[in-house]
């Protein structure tokens, strides 16, 4: 199974907005709503930001939503702040009843 | 709340079996509907799934992994393993336990760095 198409990274001065794309097929991100998020900090283990495409699990900000649309997931982050840089990962289930994830994005903050 | 730590080598030989344990605190292993997992990350590289084990002790494995893996629950013991064998250095990562829900992964364990190497 190949992994998810995000952009290696995506940039953003604080109080913008950005986005994270995160592209798969129809056998994967096309197909369910098993679509989640991670953000992991340097040395730490990943946490999840999103899950079912759009979900905050209850202490993530409201500053983070997710989406869908066709293929193609995404995470925008609003009120950019210096503590959003990290890397950002989107996992996503699959018809063979695996998981597979994305390639991981690089996000900083000008 | 759910804690989970994994423990084993650090160090594997080229052609050994790589094989980790994770410890479950806070809930019982064989908690009805759930499933454990395990997820690994080379160095500097992104993560990539590995497998999980429902409580019953059904397994869904990576293709890619899946003719050198076996993942197995003890639930005497609240844990759950990962065994890969025949490792090579590409299979030096940090692997990380993981509590998977259907579209989840949550919460995860600190990780452990496991070197294949003579």
């Amino acid at each position: 199974q190949s992994a998810l198409t995000q952009p290696a990274s995506v940039s953003g001065s604080p109080g913008q907005s950005i986005t994270i794309s995160c592209t798969g097929t129809s056998s994967d991100v096309g197909a369910y709503k098993y679509v989640s998020w991670y953000r992991q900090d340097p040395g730490k283990a990943p946490k999840l930001l999103i899950y079912d495409v759009s979900i905050r699990p209850s202490g993530v900000s409201n500053r983070f939503s997710g989406s869908k649309s066709g293929n193609t997931a995404s995470l925008t982050i609003s009120g950019l702040q210096a503590e959003d840089e990290a890397d950002y990962y989107c996992n996503s289930f699959t018809s063979s009843t695996t998981y597979v994830f994305g390639t991981g994005t690089k996000v900083t903050v000008l | 709340q759910l804690q989970l730590q994994e423990s084993g080598p650090g160090l594997v030989k080229p052609s050994e079996t790589l094989s980790l344990t994770c410890t479950v605190s806070g809930d019982s292993i064989n908690s009805v509907g759930y499933f454990r997992g395990w997820i690994r990350q080379p160095p500097g590289k992104g993560l990539e799934w590995i497998g999980n084990i429902y409580y019953t002790g059904t397994t869904y494995y990576n293709p890619s992994l899946k003719s050198r893996l076996t993942i197995s629950i003890d639930t005497s013991k609240n844990q759950f393993s990962l065994r890969l064998s025949s490792v090579t250095a590409a299979d030096t990562a940090v692997y990380y336990c993981v509590v998977p829900k259907p579209g989840q992964f949550d919460p995860w364990g600190q990780g452990i760095l496991v070197t294949v190497s003579s």
